[in-house]
């Protein structure tokens, strides 16, 4: 059973576009929803995070929207550069459970 | 600060063996999880541990293990290793008290099994 379902599984984006990322839970007890971001050859790195209290977090060009009633969220970036070219992976937790539950990633990639 | 780090970096090891490894923590954080990245299955949590107990377990066989030493270092095991055990392996750590999701992560110990 899969509890956080990401999509697209892959985007291509032109320099300059906003890049969405969507991903919608199951599990209603989930209250922490972070978002990572994972290079070739590295371990995931924390982006951004939001709480089910807020319905948005935006953190430079990156901006969290959440919406509860629907159970969703979703990774906006803002003027996309080739450097954000990466796998993004979207998270939840309950709790102070330290158990993160990913969904499969999206492979972006920004053209020049 | 140093980041976590993991030892080795790259495994390669034969069906039915066994295999330890190693995961050193951002200094001062004391909760370490495990978690196996495929192409197929994605990420998905091994357990964490904290204080030298486990804390968390996935739901993966008894053939994987783990365990935290009190300088909150931590290995993890797996035993009569299988093709389908071929994975990256990610250490990630935290704060206690800290968000749960505010895990920091390691660069991975690639296991190949054949």
């Amino acid at each position: 059973q899969q509890q956080v379902k990401q999509s697209p599984q892959s985007l291509i984006v032109q320099k300059g576009g906003i890049s969405i990322i969507n991903c919608a839970y199951e599990n209603t007890a989930f209250d922490y929803f972070p978002w990572y971001q994972q290079f070739p050859g590295k371990g995931p790195a924390l982006l951004i995070a939001i709480r089910p209290d807020v319905s948005e977090k935006k953190e430079g060009r990156f901006t969290i929207s959440f919406n509860k009633s629907a159970k969703q969220f979703s990774l906006h970036i803002m003027d996309s550069q080739p450097g954000d070219s990466a796998t993004y992976f979207c998270a939840a937790s309950k709790g102070s459970n330290y158990k993160l539950t990913f969904g499969k990633g999206t492979l972006l990639t920004v053209n020049p | 600060k140093a980041g976590v780090t993991q030892t080795p970096r790259y495994l390669i090891k034969t069906r039915g063996q066994q295999v330890t490894l190693s995961c050193s923590p951002i200094s001062g954080h004391r909760s370490v999880s495990w978690y196996q990245q495929t192409p197929g299955q994605g990420l998905q949590f091994l357990f964490e541990y904290f204080s030298e107990t486990q804390r968390n377990k996935g739901n993966f066989p008894g053939r994987f293990s783990g365990r935290q030493f009190s300088n909150s270092r931590s290995e993890m095991n797996v035993s009569t290793l299988e093709l389908g055990d071929s994975a990256l392996y990610l250490c990630a750590s935290s704060l206690a008290g800290g968000a749960p999701g505010e895990q920091y992560f390691g660069p991975g110990t690639r296991l190949t099994v054949t």
